[in-house]
Formats: C-alpha cells, structure tokens, sequence
C-alpha cells in the first residue's frame, strides 16, 4: 500500500520568514495530494491540494508542488504569521475522496 | 453548504466498557463517510470507511467497528475497550470518490 513520509516534524521560523514541507509518497498511482492544518484539540481543515496533472498551484501565500518523477511534493507558505502556527499534515490516495494516506505531520511555530 | 457533527467531543471511559461515536453530515446525500484515528503527536490513520448504507470496509484489524444505518450517518463502536484505544478520532466526508475529503471536529477518547 501507499507510505508517506514528511519532514521535518518540527519547523520554528520567524514571523515573515518562508516555510516548507516536504513529503515523499511511494505507490506511484497516487494522483491526488491535499494538505491539510490542524490547530490543536480540532479537526484537520483542508488549505490545499494538487492533482497530478499540475506541477504547482498557489493560493495567496500558500503553494504547493509536485513532482510526480521523483514522487514528492511540498508546501510553501510565505510571509509566515503567528496564525500559521498549528500541525500541517500531508496526504495522498488514488482519487480525491478515496482513501488518504498521511504523513506524520509537522508542527509549525511562527515566532513572532 | 455541508457540515459534519460529530460528538461527543471528549469522552474518558473505563476499560472494558462500551462505546459509541457518531457522525452524521448534512447538505449532501450519499456522502463517503471515513473513521480515522489520531494517537498522540501523530498522523492519521484510516480505521474504516463506507460508500453506501451498510456498506463498510475495515482498514486495519482492531478492538472497533463500524455502522451505516442511514445515509448520512456514521457510527464507531466498541463492545469492550481497551487502553490501547485511546486517541483522537475524526469523521470525514467527501462527496464523491473525486471531491476532496473534509473532516469533523473530532472526539478525544481517554480509556481509564
């Protein structure tokens, strides 16, 4: 079956300063890559997810891309901001809507 | 729009006693509905999910297991639980096999 890894597991950045995350999956029929934030004690919410016929895509300060050949993909946020802080877990699965595989996680701290 | 509940939102039980969680969205009709667990500092792992009424598919064997009655609902359960059980649990729904997947708020199960 499908494994995902991401690193790192934690990331400190300052207040303005990028991030970046990155996963590496390992079933190359995997098509569909969705990130996802969880702040403490909630659910994750989606922010962003990529199809494998797109190399990458933006929205506002986050962006994500894929490199299908090598089977990683990664998520930027730019201009980091005391609100990014939370857990950001990568994921993958053959279709949107089937079922994702995670990664473990990286816990973000924006220091302001 | 589509919501999703799930409930309770903490629950502390003791061992070898019974459980209940349950999930139910609306605004949709036939939604895929997943079960998925979190343990501590941890990524997401799938425990069941269903496409239709009655119809569900276990992930990883385990002390749990999983009900349809209606359309719209979901239902996790327990005969008898273990310590091991402890964690975050989370339903999501997604529309269809190629909508993405979007998650409740969750429920914290602390077993005593």
């Amino acid at each position: 079956g499908e494994n995902v890894e991401q690193h790192p597991s934690t990331l400190s950045v300052q207040e303005g300063d990028s991030a970046v995350i990155k996963c590496t999956y390992s079933d190359s029929a995997s098509n569909y890559f969705p990130w996802y934030k969880q702040e403490l004690g909630k659910g994750p919410q989606l922010i962003i997810d990529i199809r494998s016929n797109v190399g990458e895509k933006k929205d506002q300060r986050i962006a994500v891309t894929l490199n299908k050949t090598a089977k990683h993909f990664s998520l930027h946020i730019t201009e980091t901001q005391p609100e990014d802080s939370a857990v950001y877990f990568c994921a993958a699965s053959l279709a949107a809507g089937n079922k994702l595989t995670f990664g473990g996680g990286t816990r973000v701290l924006v220091k302001p | 729009s589509q919501t999703i509940h799930q409930w309770p939102a903490t629950l502390v039980q003791p061992v070898g006693s019974p459980l209940s969680l349950e999930c139910t969205v609306e605004g949709t009709s036939n939604p895929n509905l997943y079960w998925y667990r979190q343990a501590a500092g941890r990524g997401l792992q799938l425990l069941f999910y269903s496409v239709g009424i009655g119809q569900i598919s276990s992930e990883v064997p385990q002390n749990l297991s999983a009900s349809r009655p209606q359309d719209r609902q979901f239902i996790l359960s327990s005969k008898k639980l273990l310590l091991s059980d402890s964690g975050f649990y989370l339903c999501a729904w997604s529309e269809d096999r190629y909508t993405e997947a979007f998650f409740g708020q969750g429920t914290r199960l602390t077993v005593v």
